[in-house]
């Protein structure tokens, strides 16, 4: 089945505490991207990739590192985290990314909580 | 920068009713996806429009790209509950980025 699926669904943790939010996708998908959800802001673009090994800022990178040493899998970093990045994340992939016109496909989301 | 809006940012309806979001863009767009997002679900793609004044339908959701390409439409008729969810516009300005809109609620009363 195709999906992009993130690990853990849930965290509870406390400020400065190092974290990483896995995501991975099976599509071969060239395209992956971070996004966090606030209420009444949307989804906010945090950091994305077109490839492997190439990454770039999104709108609202301040606090985060990505990776991307493999196609298939691209982490969310924090690390030292703080109340501010309690929200809802979501990874997505698609084909081609920002050039094109395929659709984004989004895993089921996190829900972090810093203390 | 470019910048989304989508009004309202909630609605509440009764099942039957129509109901319908509107998403603004202040820069012209090269084409716009909607997406769909249960309660305590990921965001769903729904359709995606490139055309000037192209218009899209689904079943009970008709889809409007505006004749400059700066706003889009989606207008459900008669809903249901199943309608339940938050509607995102997301579009591609100059800079070739995707950017979403702030979303619209929805709930439907039986």
């Amino acid at each position: 089945e195709a999906q992009v699926t993130q690990n853990p669904r849930y965290l509870i943790t406390v400020t400065g505490k190092k974290l990483t939010v896995t995501c991975s996708q099976n599509m071969n998908h060239e395209y992956m991207s971070w996004y966090r959800q606030d209420p009444g802001l949307g989804l906010r673009q945090i950091y994305y990739s077109m490839n492997v090994e190439v990454t770039d800022k999104g709108d609202v990178p301040e606090g985060y590192k990505v990776s991307r040493k493999e196609k298939r899998n691209f982490p969310l970093i924090l690390e030292s985290p703080s109340p501010n990045q309690t929200s809802l994340y979501f990874c997505a992939s698609s084909f081609r990314g920002q050039s094109s016109t395929d659709t984004q496909y989004f895993g089921p989301g996190t829900r972090l909580t810093v203390l | 920068g470019q910048q989304v809006m989508q009004i309202p940012q909630y609605q509440h309806v009764q099942e039957g009713e129509d109901f319908t979001t509107y998403c603004n863009s202040s820069t012209t767009l090269s084409n716009i996806q909607w997406y769909k997002q249960r309660p305590g679900g990921h965001p769903v793609f729904l359709i995606q429009l490139v055309k000037s004044g192209e218009v899209k339908k689904q079943k009970r959701l008709t889809f409007q790209f505006g004749e400059a390409k700066k706003n889009s439409s989606l207008h459900i008729t008669a809903t249901q509950t199943t309608d339940v969810g938050t509607y995102f516009c997301a579009g591609r300005g100059n800079t070739d980025k995707l950017i979403f809109g702030t979303g619209t609620r929805l709930q439907v009363f039986p």
